[in-house]
């Protein structure tokens, strides 16, 4: 079980759209639609922003969108803003009730 | 609204056995559907998986953690722990108590707590 792959960092100008990849193995990603999406701001817990690969929570803004094709899953955020500078995290099913998360991305808006 | 709240000290030494506990409130813990677990972040670094538990009492570990790691569940006190034994200072980190809803990936998470591993 080897943590998902995601890029170390990702930065964008407000008002710009940036993607946030996720790349599995057919053992998770690409078996299940069971991915999650996850910010986190500094000292805060991680809060959920898409589950199910492209399901939005009530609460969360439209302007985050969650997509997966084969083993790589996707969370676009577009009209950046400042608050949306912070951490993500993926999360997916792994089978046999184990889940597993990528290694994180820090968005920098620029 | 759901609240967990997650207990324990925060300070262990090498080779001793860590213990947390998050008290659930604003829902109960036998709940239909959901799952009760841990997940850990080390300082500046990035969130691991540590396991989950239904409130029947079946558990699923990490199987990385799976030979250190024991959860438990009491109905009675709408409770859940984690055990961690052999702990080294690669254990130290951010230990956060989490609800899953069952199927989804939906995870909400408690505040976290900091548990440091050093002599």
């Amino acid at each position: 079980q080897s943590a998902l792959t995601q890029p170390a960092s990702v930065s964008g100008s407000p008002g710009q759209s940036i993607t946030i990849s996720c790349t599995g193995t057919s053992s998770d990603v690409g078996n299940y639609n069971v991915v999650s999406w996850y910010q986190q701001h500094p000292g805060k817990a991680p809060k959920l922003m898409i589950y199910e690969a492209s399901q939005r929570p009530s609460g969360v803004s439209n302007r985050f969108s969650g997509s997966k094709s084969g083993n790589t899953a996707s969370l676009t955020i577009s009209g950046l803003q400042a608050e949306d500078e912070a951490d993500y995290y993926c999360c997916s099913y792994a089978g046999s009730y184990t889940w597993v998360f990528g290694g994180g991305t820090q968005v920098t808006v620029l | 609204q759901l609240q967990l709240q997650g207990s324990g000290p925060g300070l262990v030494k090498p080779s001793e056995t860590l213990s947390l506990t998050c008290t659930v409130s604003g829902g109960s813990i036998s709940t239909t559907g959901y799952y009760w677990g841990w997940i850990r972040q080390p300082p500046g670094k990035g969130l691991d998986w540590i396991g989950t538990i239904y409130y029947s009492g079946a558990t699923y570990y990490n199987p990385s953690l799976k030979s250190r790691v024991t959860l438990s569940v009491d109905t009675s006190t709408n409770q859940f722990s984690l055990k961690l034994s052999s702990v080294t200072a690669a254990d130290t980190a951010v230990y956060y108590c989490v609800r899953l809803i069952s199927g989804s990936g939906q995870y909400y998470w408690g505040q976290g707590t900091l548990v440091t591993v050093s002599s």
